[in-house]
């Protein structure tokens, strides 16, 4: 079955510093890749996605991702993080199954604390 | 335009009452889903629906029930409340289903129900 593991719960980073956020899947044909965010009480938000092409993708918010086939990596970055990037984030999976159905399935999400 | 939205925002229920959640997309959107989030872990996927009158289970449909009269609203039915029940739940859209048809989906603020 597929799965995506996002492998830090919780990171904290001072304001101006860059940032990664990691994010593995499990599946032996390419993925498609999203990254959401989510504020405090609020739903979540499509930071960016990874169908094909090129594999360095830009999103909103100055966040930008990365597809690593060899590493089975989608990882996200930002080079200066801002306190307002304080939030959680959530890599997610999209796969047709063998019977045609198309599901996202969520990592558990990295929660991002930013020092001023 | 207002999105997706949902109520209620927060809720409270005793073990064996009953609720609907309402989901309401003003977007047009062929497709809506209801996911559970529980704390320190991603989105499940509940229920989803291709369209009015078409509903189908995800992961983890057991005690819920779903039902999609119209292409603007996508209510979730809670039969007999459980603690297990307890989560946020999101309801979601999106215009068409899958990555050949390069799928966003856009999420509601969120439920938070409590069942004691």
């Amino acid at each position: 079955a597929q799965s995506v593991t996002q492998p830090d719960i919780h990171i904290t980073v001072s304001e101006g510093a860059s940032l990664e956020l990691r994010c593995n899947y499990s599946y032996g044909a390419t993925p498609y890749l999203f990254w959401y965010v989510q504020s405090p009480g609020q739903g979540l938000q499509l930071l960016l996605k990874y169908f094909s092409g090129d594999t360095l993708v830009q999103g909103i918010k100055g966040f930008e991702a990365e597809f690593k086939r060899s590493q089975s990596s989608f990882n996200l970055r930002k080079p200066s993080v801002h306190w307002s990037d304080a939030a959680e984030y959530f890599c997610a999976v999209g796969l047709y199954s063998g019977a045609g159905s198309y599901q996202l399935t969520f990592g558990k999400g990295t929660k991002l604390s930013v020092i001023p | 335009n207002a999105g997706v939205t949902q109520t209620p925002k927060f809720r409270i229920l005793k073990i064996g009452q009953s609720m609907t959640l309402q989901c309401t997309q003003d977007m047009n959107h062929n497709y809506m889903y209801w996911y559970r989030q529980d704390p320190g872990m991603g989105l499940k996927l509940i229920y989803y629906s291709v369209g009015a009158g078409i509903t189908d289970k995800g992961e983890v449909p057991n005690g819920y029930n779903v039902s999609r009269s119209t292409t603007e609203d996508f209510p979730l039915r809670l039969e007999l409340a459980a603690p297990s029940q307890t989560s946020v739940y999101f309801c979601a859209s999106s215009y068409e289903r899958g990555p050949r048809y390069q799928e966003t989906q856009y999420f509601g603020p969120g439920t938070r129900l409590l069942v004691l």
